[in-house]
């Protein structure tokens, strides 16, 4: 599985978007993005994932680039309870889904 | 509610015992995984499971061993051979053992060990 590289912190104000960007340069054409969060103690919670085109849902938007090397994971209008640590990971389509899980971005929500 | 449900939240254990740690989920899901998690870092896969009466290693497995003899139930026994066991376990599902679904987690066991 290819590995990821994401900031290990980062700050944004309450309203704003919040952009996490993912290096995956070692990415694989079978291999997807996934995005996942966790707050403090708990298990993580699936965000969104992508293969090639950018993805939204009622959480996020995914932003893929063209080359698939690079991601970035967008919270619209971000609020404190968007405060937690997140996971981008990428996992192949063939075999068994082992999400490898680096270290992550802790991002805080500032008022 | 269909969920994945881990018990119990907090364990306490005196080194050298075994413990069990349980997960169980009404997802309907074919795939199940065990997970640890240390302090402020990520979580590593220890084992998982793709169908019923099979498992496979993960990065991890050492001192642990798995069962699988129930598609909702996948319980973890954490052996005195695991050298450092005090952490943060986490179980999860996907209904797919492949790429392109996601994985559901349950709120973890923190086991302490002394």
């Amino acid at each position: 599985d290819a590995k990821t590289t994401q900031p290990p912190s980062m700050d944004c104000a309450e309203g704003r978007a919040a952009n996490l960007p993912c290096n995956h340069s070692t990415i694989s054409g079978n291999e997807y993005v996934y995005w996942y969060r966790q707050i403090h103690s708990q298990g993580p919670q699936y965000i969104i994932h992508g293969l090639k085109n950018n993805e939204t849902n009622e959480m996020a938007s995914l932003i893929i680039t063209e080359d698939r090397k690079s991601s970035t994971l967008i919270l619209p209008h971000a609020t404190l309870r968007d405060t937690a640590v997140y996971y981008c990971i990428v996992s192949s389509l063939q075999g068994a889904q082992k999400l490898v899980f680096g270290q992550g971005t802790r991002l805080t929500i500032n008022p | 509610d269909g969920g994945i449900t881990q018990s119990p939240k907090y364990l306490f254990r005196k080194e050298g015992q075994n413990v069990t740690l349980s997960c169980e989920q009404n997802l309907n899901h074919d795939a199940m995984y065990w997970y640890r998690q240390d302090p402020g870092q990520g979580l590593r896969l220890i084992y998982y499971s793709q169908i019923v009466n099979d498992f496979q290693k993960g990065d991890i497995a050492e001192g642990y061993s798995v069962s699988r003899e129930k598609k909702e139930s996948f319980p973890l026994t954490v052996t005195s051979a695991q050298k450092n066991p005090t952490a943060f376990y986490l179980c999860a599902s996907s209904i797919a053992p492949t790429g392109n679904t996601e994985a559901f987690f349950g709120q973890g066991t923190r086991l302490t060990v002394v």
